[in-house]
């Protein structure tokens, strides 16, 4: 089964600083990962995804993630956090791009000035 | 930029009522989804819907839930009998490639 954490609950970064959210994933197979961010109030919105091809994919808004196959991991970055960064995020796995996901339970993200 | 649309955007109902959440997905996707997300916890999968039946479902998803396509367009979450722990924030997602989601109807059951 598959299965998605998220280790940080919460984070608070300075405004102008770098942000790195951590993400783990367990699937037996290649899989298709997200980040999506949901602002308080709003919806899910995809940042980006990983499917195949470069493990480095960027995404909207500035934000990037990783894939590291050996660790197991999609970790979510960006250089500089805006205050309007502020929302909770959320990694997820699937089988294929259009599959079910599995979240995360999030990580909220407080931006200090 | 198309988008999938809910409403209503909140819904306060009485324990035992059914409640419809309805849901215009993104017009030339093929792939629809209902999650759900209990206050503070994580986003559950419900069901998923292909080729107007469904193609998967959760534990969560029993008999009390349903989904419907009526009419090409819009697609629906029907609560026959709502509990308590129905309520939370319901999404609605549609997926040609990636799935792309709603805004959320935040159901509240007294």
């Amino acid at each position: 089964a598959q299965s998605v954490t998220q280790p940080d609950i919460h984070i608070t970064v300075s405004e102008g600083a770098s942000l790195e959210l951590r993400c783990n994933y367990s699937y037996g197979a290649t899989p298709y990962l997200f980040w999506y961010v949901q602002s308080p109030g709003q919806g899910l919105q995809l940042l980006l995804k990983y499917f195949s091809g470069d493990t480095l994919v960027q995404g909207i808004k500035g934000f990037e993630a990783e894939f590291k196959r050996s660790q197991s991991s999609f970790n979510l970055r960006k250089p500089s956090v805006h205050w309007s960064d502020a929302a909770e995020y959320f990694c997820a796995v699937g089988e294929e791009g259009y599959s079910t996901l599995t979240f995360g339970k999030g990580t909220m993200l407080l931006v200090s000035p | 930029e198309p988008e999938v649309t809910q409403t209503p955007s909140h819904q306060v109902t009485q324990m035992g009522q059914e409640v419809i959440l309805r849901c215009v997905p993104i017009s030339n996707h093929l792939y629809f989804y209902w999650y759900r997300q209990i206050l503070g916890q994580k986003v559950e999968f419900l069901v998923s819907f292909y080729n107007n039946e469904i193609s998967e479902k959760s534990e969560i998803f029993d008999d009390q839930f349903s989904v419907e396509r009526p009419d090409g367009s819009n697609f629906t979450l029907k609560i026959r009998s709502t509990k308590l722990e129905d309520s939370a924030m319901y999404f609605c997602a549609s997926a040609v490639g990636e799935a792309f989601f709603g805004q959320g109807t935040r159901l509240t059951v007294v």
